[in-house]
């Protein structure tokens, strides 16, 4: 098993272009998440699924579009890129939510995202 | 309003030699906690998950601690080795909504 994986590793945006960040897991898990992780700060939710066809927000949702057509995959994409998106977003995934029981979450590499 | 909070937020150890990361929470109702790792340039990995019920919890090198009481966890790290080198995050669940991440601690284990 592949696990988590995310792509691209590394972009660099200029202000107001939109782009995808893609994130995949092969382990059949219902539950997938986004999360971006500044310095000094903990990893902020940003938008979560507990299921295909099924999104919602998290604690920093504003600028972020999600949507899961398949249990698979579970895209981030950001309309227009600001120079307050720049971070490291990782995603991640659960066999089923993992609040309030005890799912384990796994996480991707993470996509370090520089917007200028 | 941080819900979580860990210390120290950094930390210096010579190899071989013990520590200790404290993780004080205000959530609640508390559901359960958890430790990550996190190596630089990677995401989280998960060390171990307690609930309320559970005192300690240990893997290999790693104890957990739980005081639901005090609101408290420790992570002991014994005999640390150069790979222990990473940030320690606590994470708490406070029922149904989502986890709540504190900010780390960044330990270095130095030769």
């Amino acid at each position: 098993n592949a696990g988590v994986t995310q792509t691209p590793k590394f972009q660099v945006l200029k202000t107001g272009q939109s782009m995808t960040l893609q994130c995949a897991q092969d382990m059949n898990h219902e539950y997938m998440s986004w999360y971006r992780q500044d310095p000094g700060m903990g990893l902020r939710l940003i938008h979560y699924s507990v299921g295909a066809g099924i999104t919602d927000q998290g604690e920093v949702p504003n600028g972020y579009n999600v949507s899961r057509s398949t249990t698979e995959d579970f895209p981030l994409r950001l309309l227009s890129a600001a120079p307050s998106q720049t971070s490291v977003y990782f995603c991640a995934s659960a066999p089923r939510v993992p609040w309030p029981g005890t799912y384990e979450q796994y996480f991707g590499p993470g996509t370090r995202l520089t917007v200028t | 309003k941080n819900q979580v909070e860990q210390s120290p937020q950094s930390l210096i150890i010579l190899e071989g030699k013990n520590c200790t990361l404290q993780c004080n929470y205000t959530v609640s109702p508390f559901s359960n906690l958890r430790w990550y790792k996190q190596d630089t340039g990677r995401g989280p990995v998960s060390l171990t998950i307690m609930t309320f019920s559970e005192n300690t919890k240990s893997n290999g090198r790693y104890t957990a601690t739980l005081d639901a009481d005090t609101k408290q966890s420790s992570l002991h790290i014994t005999a640390s080795q150069l790979s222990d080198s990473a940030s320690y995050i606590c994470v708490v669940s406070e029922g149904n909504t989502p986890l709540v991440f504190g900010k780390g601690t960044r330990l270095s284990v130095i030769a």
